[in-house]
């Protein structure tokens, strides 16, 4: 089945350091967005990516979709306690509304 | 204002017992989906329907069933609970027509659903 590999699965960082994480997989997708989840919560839609190449930013998040459309990265500058949570990538091909999801990059933020 | 909502937030049962989840939105979406989240965090889509129609019925078992009385709800019936039941489940809404948004889901709060 489809899948998408999503690294790292956990990062340790300092308050103020940047932070990068990236999703790929084998098959091309025409679409990538960038979800966070915080604990006892739904995932809430960061960034969503529709053009091969394109990057994108909001406020200090910036994502890319990949030229061959089967890779994207999420970059967080300037990293602050509130970042920390769980991102997932998610894919989609085709025009279902069918998401693939990234096994998830848990992120903790040390003040 | 709450744009989806569940109901309950947390369901504890029995094995073997009949219970439904809730969900409700008030943006006027056109597709509803239900994703599972299990204990590693893992989210995977089970159903979703566009105004009342189903569109995608992944491999689930057949003791999950849908139901959407309207495009603003969709419930989620599950008879006969088994252990491996247990998660987190979660339901989405998104737009629907112009190019794109159609894929920009909006999820709900989740329900964590305990079997014991």
């Amino acid at each position: 089945g489809q899948q998408l590999n999503q690294s790292p699965q956990s990062m340790f960082i300092q308050e103020g350091e940047d932070v990068s994480m990236n999703c790929t997989s084998s098959s091309i997708f025409n679409t990538w967005l960038w979800y966070k989840q915080d604990p006892g919560e739904g995932p809430v839609l960061l960034i969503a990516l529709y053009k091969a190449g394109e990057l994108t930013s909001n406020g200090r998040l910036t994502a890319q979709f990949g030229i061959t459309r089967k890779d994207s990265f999420l970059n967080i500058s300037a990293s602050i306690p509130s970042d920390v949570g769980i991102y997932f990538c998610a894919g989609q091909r085709g025009n279902t509304g069918k998401l693939i999801f990234g096994q998830g990059t848990t992120l903790q933020v040390k003040p | 204002d709450t744009a989806v909502s569940q109901t309950p937030k947390y369901l504890v049962t029995q094995m073997g017992n009949d219970k439904s989840i809730k969900c409700e939105q008030n943006l006027g979406h056109d597709t509803m989906y239900w994703y599972k989240q299990d204990s590693k965090k893992f989210l995977k889509i089970m159903f979703s329907y566009n105004n009342k129609e189903l569109i995608i019925n992944e491999t689930v078992p057949n003791r999950f069933s849908p139901k959407s009385p309207d495009k603003a709800h969709l419930n989620l019936h599950i008879n006969s609970l088994e252990l491996g039941d247990s998660a987190v489940y979660f339901c989405a809404s998104s737009p629907e027509g112009l190019a794109g948004l159609y894929n920009e889901q909006f999820f709900g709060p989740g329900t964590r659903l305990t079997v014991l």
